[in-house]
């Protein structure tokens, strides 16, 4: 089976703007979970979209968005981008969902300036 | 509210040599999950194991062990005759409660010298 895929790998963008980020997740897992990774923070929870519901929240202002289509790809939302957002996003899927085994992307890299 | 300690930021081994990452968690719930993950450079995480807090048994996978001890409420990984390929940063995470929300340990970072 193929692995989780992102895109794009690395982004740069501008305070104020808003980015999208991708998410493919292994075929036939219906769980997708997002991560903010900043050296300040570490690895943070955003949400999980389970079935095209958004099933969990992490403490993120609303600037932080996301949805998942039927095909189980996901997509998550940043907008009015600010310095602070610069940090590796990871995707993760999962069969069953949160707190069973996820299998992560390669991570986007964005870069606000 | 859950919190995950990794106190080791950083080790540093000569191959062959075991090291032991350490992991202490705080959860009020009965029911949780343990996990371990490792983040090789190029940045993609990778499960290593779950644990579930009703199961105390210690697992073994190749040069892999687990120590979950509920009476100190950690749950440590020991790498036996660690290898350069080992080299990568290990995350502990924890989730527990309705929502099963993993909380992350801040990592430590294994380097693996020849």
């Amino acid at each position: 089976k193929a692995g989780v895929t992102q895109t794009p790998r690395y982004l740069i963008k501008t305070r104020g703007q808003q980015v999208t980020l991708s998410c493919s997740p292994i075929s036939g897992h219906r769980s997708v979970s997002w991560y903010q990774q900043t050296p300040g923070q570490g690895l943070q929870f955003l949400f999980e979209y389970f079935s095209e519901t958004q099933r969990n929240k992490g403490n993120f202002p609303g600037r932080f968005s996301g949805r998942q289509f039927s095909n189980s790809r996901s997509e998550m939302n940043v907008s009015t981008l600010e310095l602070g957002d610069s940090a590796l996003y990871l995707c993760a899927s999962s069969a069953n969902g949160q707190p069973y085994e996820q299998y992560f992307g390669p991570g986007t890299r964005l870069t606000v300036t | 509210a859950q919190k995950v300690t990794q106190a080791q930021t950083e080790i540093s081994v000569v191959e062959k040599e075991d090291v032991t990452l350490d992991c202490v968690y705080e959860t009020r719930d009965t029911t949780y999950y343990l996990f371990w993950y490792k983040q090789p450079p190029s940045g993609e995480l990778v499960f290593l194991i779950r644990r579930n807090s009703f199961d105390e048994q210690n697992e073994i996978s190749g040069r892999y062990s687990w120590n979950f001890q509920k009476s100190t409420s950690s749950f440590n990984f020991t790498i036996t005759a660690s290898q350069v390929v080992d080299s990568a940063v290990y995350f502990c995470a924890q989730s527990s409660g309705g929502s099963y929300i993993p909380t992350f340990g801040r990592g430590t970072s294994l380097i693996v010298h020849p």
